[in-house]
């Protein structure tokens, strides 16, 4: 059975340029995750989805971040305009709740400069 | 501020022996766990522990709870150079659906 996948593996863009980043969940797992990580501030929680609907995007940066789950198997966020600083590497994970535990699996992560 | 928090930062040790690895944590959890996280990968799920064990083991890997101090500790037994990685526990938060990690423990075996 495939892990998470998340394309692209790496993204070079110019400061101001919308980047999409996107993930496939393994099949029959009803949680999706987005974090980011630096070496400043180590991972971080940007938001997360239960049954495709958005739980909690408290850790969403700011207004420039977006985060949509069309369907089960899949789900974008979206950096528009992009800046310098939001360079990281973006991880999405996806889980199955198994009486109120949730053991996260995680994609290869996408490696994101902003130039 | 983090509900997990690894120490040490970092670790060097020689293959062949033992890594240990601790967590402190500040609320109330179920369950911890321990991921782990090669170079340019994503984390991996190493073990869970629930809060009514106090110790674990799979394989190489030991991992106790003392809920009484909130804290965690993994071992890994007689390291190879492949176990050099990232290792970080986590906890969960909110409604447990949701995981915070540690900044993380940076382990290199040197061979």
């Amino acid at each position: 059975d495939a892990g998470v996948i998340q394309s692209p593996r790496h993204e070079v863009t110019e400061m101001g340029q919308e980047v999409t980043l996107r993930c496939k969940p393994i099949s029959g797992h009803d949680y999706l995750f987005w974090y980011r990580q630096t070496m400043m501030r180590g991972l971080e929680l940007l938001i997360y989805f239960n049954n495709n609907v958005p739980i909690d995007d408290s850790g969403m940066p700011e207004d420039r971040f977006s985060a949509k789950m069309p369907n089960a198997s899949f789900s974008t966020l979206k950096i528009q305009p992009s800046e310098p600083r939001d360079s990281a590497v973006y991880f999405c994970a996806s889980s199955q709740s198994n009486s109120g535990i949730v053991t996260q699996y995680f994609g290869p992560g996408t490696r994101l400069l902003v130039l | 501020s983090q509900q997990g928090e690894e120490d040490p930062q970092a670790l060097s040790i020689q293959e062949g022996e033992n890594a240990t690895m601790n967590c402190s944590y500040k609320t109330s959890i179920n369950n911890l766990q321990w991921y782990r996280q090669n170079s340019g990968r994503g984390l991996v799920h190493l073990i869970l522990i629930r809060s009514n064990e106090r110790e674990k083991h799979s394989g190489r890997l030991r991992v106790t709870l003392d809920t009484s101090k909130k804290s965690s500790s993994l071992l890994i037994t007689a390291s190879r150079a492949a176990d050099t990685a990232s290792y970080f526990c986590a906890t969960p938060t909110g409604a447990n659906s949701k995981l915070t990690f540690g900044k993380g423990i940076t382990l290199s075996v040197r061979p």
